[in-house]
């Protein structure tokens, strides 16, 4: 069973720059969350999808934006790139959106912004 | 709204000593509790997790119990080693879409 992957490991861009991130979810899961980790912090909820739509969003601007394919895998798109999007950015799949269902985490993309 | 609260790190210690990181939580309905642990280079991994009062999830020698009257789960184990050096995260999961983290516990193992 392949786990969740993402794409690419690592990434620089510059302020004002557009970027996308890619989200492979787990066999057997249709949703998928995004996180945003600054060093040495917890984990930001940024929002999630569930079998295509977007299921809850936390506090991200509207430059945040994402998709979900049939497939159920993930983009996140952030637009207008500041300094401060510079961070660790996790996606994790969930076979559902039952608080009790466990979100399993891919190893994330690290954006520089310069 | 809800939120997490566990012990500020590092917490550092000698190798087969006893570990115990301190999570409590605050929350207005009936939260699913996580504990995830975050390697050096790595992204979240789950340790255990526990989805209602009193059970206890456990994992690779640590355990941790659902305490509704303290409000707590707190992370232990009876004989860390040096490779369980790493960054240990308390979440809570309340409604049907996001977890609430803790800022995490760096666990430091000396041999």
């Amino acid at each position: 069973e392949t786990g969740v992957t993402q794409s690419p490991t690592h990434l620089i861009k510059t302020r004002g720059q557009q970027v996308t991130l890619r989200c492979s979810s787990q066999s057997g899961h249709n949703t998928v969350s995004w996180y945003q980790q600054a060093l040495g912090q917890g984990p930001q909820f940024i929002f999630q999808y569930y079998r295509e739509e977007e299921n809850g969003r936390g506090n991200f601007p509207p430059r945040f934006s994402g998709l979900q394919f049939p497939n159920y895998s993930s983009e996140l798109n952030v637009n207008a790139l500041e300094l401060d999007d510079s961070a660790l950015y996790l996606c994790a799949s969930s076979p559902g959106t039952s608080t009790t269902d466990t979100q399993y985490f891919g190893p994330g993309t690290r954006l520089t912004v310069l | 709204g809800d939120s997490v609260t566990q012990m500020e790190g590092p917490v550092t210690l000698s190798e087969e000593a006893f570990l115990t990181i301190n999570c409590t939580y605050t929350a207005t309905g009936y939260p699913s509790l996580f504990w995830y642990v975050q390697y050096p280079g790595e992204g979240l991994q789950l340790l255990l997790k526990a989805t209602k009062a009193d059970d206890k999830g456990s994992n690779k020698g640590f355990e941790a119990t659902y305490r509704k009257e303290t409000t707590s789960f707190h992370l232990e184990k009876g004989s860390v080693q040096v490779s369980d050096s790493a960054v240990y995260f308390c979440a809570l999961k309340d409604s049907n879409y996001q977890l609430i983290w803790g800022a995490g516990t760096k666990l430091i193992i000396k041999p």
